[in-house]
């Protein structure tokens, strides 16, 4: 069975820029959540979505967005983007809620902000 | 709120054992345990479910005290393949957010 994808794998932008990562989850995954990993900061959560509808969502600000579409495959925007934005982004499909269940982290999408 | 683990890095020879703590100031449905090698994605370990649930996998164990809302991750005997940061993460229920901590870097030298 096929991992986690995400594309692209690798980013450069600049500020006021805006961008759009997507990730494929395991075939048969309901749930994906998107984190933003920055050293020292760990993985910090960004939303999760599940058939298609936010269940939850962290700390960011307005700028971060995402979807999900019907065959569970998500995409992340971030507009105007910020040098701080510089991060790997995460994404993790799970069969159910990923409070509760195994989460297969992708390979990422790092993204450089000048 | 982000659970906190300590120590935040350990230095390990081979063969030593080691713990990683893991404490919440919420109440905790479920604590994962992931572990996470330089340029790649985390990969799964274990969770937990219920208070006072202990799991392992050969020299990898964990446990969840859920009066303490404490989580420790136990490895013992350390193989140079332990090496990497590991993250525990956080539940308040089953369709509630995953939330992890800033990590522990485990070193495990010859």
């Amino acid at each position: 069975k096929a991992g986690v994808t995400q594309t692209p794998r690798y980013l450069i932008k600049t500020r006021g820029q805006q961008v759009t990562l997507s990730c494929s989850p395991i075939s048969g995954h309901r749930s994906v959540s998107w984190y933003q990993q920055t050293p020292g900061q760990g993985l910090q959560f960004l939303f999760e979505y599940f058939s298609e509808t936010q269940r939850n969502k962290g700390n960011f600000p307005g700028r971060f967005s995402g979807r999900q579409f019907s065959n569970s495959r998500s995409e992340m925007n971030v507009s105007t983007l910020e040098l701080g934005d510089s991060a790997l982004y995460l994404c993790a499909s799970s069969w159910t809620s990923g409070g509760a269940d195994t989460q297969y982290f992708g390979p990422g999408t790092r993204l450089l902000v000048l | 709120q982000q659970p906190v683990q300590s120590p935040q890095a350990v230095i390990l020879r081979e063969g030593e054992d080691a713990v990683i703590n893991c404490s919440s100031s919420k109440a905790l449905y479920s604590v994962h345990w992931y572990r996470q090698k330089h340029g790649e994605a985390p990969v799964f370990l274990m969770i937990l479910l219920k208070g006072g649930e202990q799991k392992g996998h050969e020299k990898i164990s964990a446990s969840f005290n859920e009066k303490k809302q404490q989580s420790s991750l136990y490895l013992t005997a350390s193989q140079l393949s332990y090496s990497g940061t590991y993250f525990c993460g956080g539940s308040g229920g089953s369709n509630y957010k995953l939330t992890f901590g800033k990590g522990t870097l485990l070193t495990v030298n010859p």
